[in-house]
């Protein structure tokens, strides 16, 4: 099992730019959530995917969106980037929309860095 | 709004001495509660989680209402049990993880 894939693993961009995040859950895995972690804090949920609806959303602003596909992956898409955007993003999968059996498997995060 | 509060940002002991991760929260429900662990250079882990009663590598945490708390413990530390441990908190009807900011576990020989 490959477990929990996030791409790209490290990326640079400029402010006011667009970036997307991809995540491919565990196989047969139906949720995905997206977590912001800023250098010493913890994770921070930004949204919550089942079964390709939207489940939660965090205190973000709306320059935040996601998407599910019907093949379970997750994209987090973040526009007009900010300086304060600089972050690990984290994707978290599970089997269910709860924590359930087995809870929240997290993948390695995609580094983004804003300049 | 729910919090979660790891009071110590660095704790530092020897091999073999008791080890003891504070964890407090603030939620007036009846919440889920977890201990997520970083070894270095490794992604986020799920140690334990206070509805299993399990114990993980030596490690346990009673979910202790009264006092708002969940702390985690080991009586006798190893040198591969340095990582950096996360408490988590799940609302009974809500899905997300509300994460206290980390303690980092550093054991010397």
């Amino acid at each position: 099992d490959a477990g929990v894939t996030q791409s790209p693993t490290h990326l640079i961009k400029t402010r006011g730019q667009q970036v997307t995040l991809r995540c491919s859950p565990i196989s047969g895995h139906k949720s995905v959530s997206w977590y912001q972690q800023v250098l010493g804090q913890g994770p921070q949920f930004i949204f919550q995917y089942y079964e390709k609806e939207e489940r939660g959303r965090g205190n973000f602003p709306d320059r935040f969106s996601a998407r599910q596909f019907p093949n379970y992956s997750s994209e987090l898409n973040v526009n007009a980037l900010l300086l304060g955007d600089s972050a690990l993003y984290l994707c978290a999968s599970s089997l269910a929309a709860g924590t359930g059996i087995g809870g929240y498997t997290f993948g390695s995060g995609t580094r983004l860095t804003v300049v | 709004a729910q919090r979660v509060t790891q009071p110590e940002k660095l704790l530092s002991v020897f091999k073999g001495a008791p080890v003891e991760l504070k964890c407090n929260y603030s939620y007036s429900g009846s919440p889920e509660l977890f201990w997520y662990v970083q070894y270095s250079r490794q992604r986020l882990q799920l140690l334990l989680r206070h509805i299993s009663r399990e114990s993980i590598k030596g490690f346990t945490a009673d979910l202790n209402k009264g006092e708002t708390s969940f702390h985690l413990k080991k009586p006798f530390a190893q040198e591969e049990d340095s990582a950096m441990y996360y408490c988590a908190l799940k609302e009974e009807y809500g899905n997300k993880l509300v994460f206290g900011a980390g303690t980092i576990l550093r054991v010397k020989s």
